[in-house]
């Protein structure tokens, strides 16, 4: 069993709607959580940072964590065509510092 | 404030050679981390260096090494390449002072290796 799933998708969405990205994971150790947006040929961009469990906003972005499930959860509000691109969830223990990487949800975003 | 930087963008080698990639991290970043992006794996960690030394390493054969210098940027060498090293090579800097794991990637390397 791989310690990060996500669904790889593709996800084709209208401009406008708003979009759910997750990721599983199945060490209880984890307690940093990212996400981080890659367009094509070019490196990961750090979109969210969250420790613990919760919910952090910024701007039409929301990232939530549900430990108990194991569960981590993208929202992206009012979707536009610039937010096609690739999304991978990230997370790390406490005290560790590699990162562990779901394979990426690949998201277009339909003018 | 300059990013990541990483150099060459594409290299090109053949079956057996060897490849060198380098990596200079943020202004102030001491921590330097490298993963291999091959296609439909995601993201794999290969290794960490700080202050000079190697701190972790991924799930890698030994001919995948490197080195942090004084400056705080990083070499990853890759010895007698295989077909399934092609991949981007991807490098990122994070700041031990900050209070979480925040990583920031650079552009990466893509090899290729025919």
């Amino acid at each position: 069993q791989k310690e990060v799933e996500q669904d790889p998708g593709p996800l084709s969405v209208p401009e406008g709607a708003i979009v759910s990205l997750n990721c599983t994971y199945s060490n209880s150790a984890f307690q940093y959580f990212m996400w981080y947006r890659q367009y094509s040929r070019k490196g990961p961009e750090l979109l969210m940072y969250t420790y613990s469990s919760g919910n952090k906003e910024d701007g039409r972005f929301t990232a939530q964590v549900d430990k108990s499930s194991k569960y981590i959860s993208l929202f992206i509000r009012d979707s536009q065509p610039s937010d096609s691109a690739t999304y991978l969830c990230a997370m790390s223990a406490t005290g560790a510092n590699n990162l562990f990487f779901g394979t990426g949800t690949r998201l277009t975003v339909i003018p | 404030e300059a990013g990541v930087t990483q150099s060459p963008t594409h290299l090109i080698k053949t079956r057996g050679q060897q490849a060198t990639l380098r990596c200079s991290p943020i202004s102030g970043h001491t921590s330097v981390y490298w993963y291999q992006q091959a296609l439909g794996l995601g993201l794999q960690f290969l290794l960490w260096y700080d202050e000079g030394e190697e701190r972790n390493r991924g799930n890698f054969p030994p001919r995948f090494s490197g080195r942090q210098f004084p400056n705080y940027s990083s070499e990853l060498n890759v010895n007698a390449l295989e077909l399934e090293d092609s991949a981007l090579y991807l490098c990122a800097s994070r700041s031990l002072a900050g209070v979480g794991n925040e990583q920031f990637f650079g552009p990466g390397t893509r090899l290729t290796v025919l």
